[in-house]
């Protein structure tokens, strides 16, 4: 059974860096997509990227100026870096593997998550 | 991308059925019937319940079904547990846009 967890610092002051690693077990993290999600307090969820076990990557737009994610193969890690943060980027962050295929009769790839962290709780304050 | 619109809120009694929709665009819910629902409790992570418009992962009760019309999609939940009580939400086939959420009451 895959499990992911997600780790890292639970304050980050305004103007700061964002980093969160989400550590893969009971599987590889190889030939899948991986992504971060978030939801602030209350509120719904919203995609912030994609990364391939290779290293592409794919970011929503609205966040693209500010997000890195990176894989590390030989740990079974990917990471996510969030720049010049603000109290709206204060959320639950998750990470997920992505099942993707290709659409029948086009060249456009299907995507959803199967496997979820637990979340980790990132606060945004001085 | 705009967000999917679902419901606020929808409620039922044990042992009835519900439906939530989930309306986007000709581009993305009219084209294909690819789209995923989670199921996520109160401080818990969501849950994946159906996903390519109407499969169910192993393990998830046959009380839920995925289904499309034109540009909505439509999750159902047959025979109401109080376990069902929840928040749901879609997700574009490209992964990339969820709906706004609804929130399941059993009453």
């Amino acid at each position: 059974q895959v499990q992911l967890q997600e780790s890292g610092p639970g304050l980050v002051k305004p103007s700061e860096t964002l980093s969160l690693t989400c550590t893969v077990s009971g599987g590889s993290i190889s030939s899948y997509y991986w992504s971060w999600i978030r939801q602030p307090p209350g509120k719904g969820l919203e995609w912030i990227g994609y990364i391939y076990y290779s290293g592409s990557t794919n970011y929503n737009p609205s966040l693209k100026s500010r997000v890195t994610i990176s894989v590390d193969t030989s740990k079974n890690q990917f990471s996510l870096k969030l720049s010049s943060v603000t109290a709206a980027d204060t959320a639950v962050y998750y990470c997920a593997r992505v099942k993707t295929g290709a659409v029948a009769g086009s060249s456009l790839r299907k995507y959803y998550f199967d496997y979820w962290g637990q979340g980790t709780l990132v606060t945004v304050s001085s | 991308q705009s967000a999917l619109t679902q419901p606020a809120s929808v409620s039922g009694s044990p042992g009835q059925s519900i439906t939530i929709s989930c309306t986007g665009t000709s581009s993305d819910v009219g084209s294909y019937n690819l789209v995923s629902w989670y199921q996520q409790h109160p401080g818990k992570a969501p849950k994946l319940m159906i996903y390519e418009g109407s499969k169910r992962p192993s393990g998830v009760s046959n009380r839920f079904s995925g289904s499309k019309s034109g540009n909505t999609a439509s999750l159902t939940i047959s025979g109401l547990q109080a376990e069902d009580e929840a928040d749901y939400y879609c997700c574009s086939y490209a992964g990339r846009v969820f709906g706004t959420g609804t929130k399941v009451t059993v009453l």
